[in-house]
């Protein structure tokens, strides 16, 4: 089974461009996570879709980022201005369903360096 | 104060040392109870997952719970140097499905 893929791997930008990660979910799971991972941080969930409907986004930093889940399927989430505060690894995961304790699956994660 | 506390290490053992990883927590809300290890520029993967208290062995790894003191752990028997990965705690209420994360800790097993 093809796991979480995500793309790029690694960018660097300055701040003030824009930058526009890729997610390809396991196939079949309905529900799809963004995190953000600062260095010596757990994950912090930026927003979480049930197909392709936003579920949680209330820590979305929503006057720099935006994502969506066209389809249901893939996933893109844009930082545009990115601040130096941005760099961090962002995290897609993806679960079967969201009806409790089903298992987030991972995807490797974008390392973002904002200079 | 953080909802989930963890202490970020670095926890440095010799192999085959029996290894303790713990978390704090501060909201008695909390039911289920998950660990997960990350190994260096990859994704975190479920490792162990426990609903209220209470114990759960898998192999060389046991999870504990103990909410009376709002402490959970995980045991690692026989530690090898492929377990040198960060472990984070997570731990989410029955009301919300998110995820609440430690910080980390990173475990290093020297050979």
């Amino acid at each position: 089974e093809a796991g979480v893929a995500q793309s790029p791997r690694y960018k660097i930008i300055e701040k003030r461009q824009s930058v526009a990660f890729w997610c390809n979910p396991i196939s079949g799971h309905a529900t799809l996570y963004w995190y953000q991972q600062i260095l010596g941080q757990g994950p912090k969930l930026l927003i979480q879709f049930q197909n392709n409907g936003v579920v949680d986004d209330s820590q979305l930093p929503k006057d720099r980022f935006s994502a969506e889940r066209l389809k249901g399927v893939d996933s893109t989430l844009k930082i545009q201005p990115a601040k130096l505060e941005d760099s961090a690894v962002y995290l897609c995961a993806s679960s079967l369903a969201r009806t409790g304790h089903e298992t987030q699956y991972f995807g490797p994660g974008t390392r973002l360096l904002v200079l | 104060q953080k909802e989930v506390e963890q202490d970020p290490g670095p926890l440095s053992v010799p192999e085959g040392a029996i290894v303790s990883l713990n978390c704090t927590y501060s909201n008695s809300a909390f039911q289920y109870f998950m660990w997960y290890r990350q190994y260096s520029r990859k994704g975190p993967e479920l490792l162990m997952y426990t609903y209220s208290s209470g114990n759960k062995e898998d192999g060389r790894f046991t999870a504990q719970v103990d909410k009376s003191s709002k402490y959970i752990s995980l045991f690692i028997r026989d530690s090898q140097p492929s377990d040198s990965a960060t472990y984070l705690c997570a731990m989410r209420r029955d009301s919300n499905y998110q995820l609440i994360w430690g910080a980390g800790t990173k475990l290093i097993i020297k050979p």
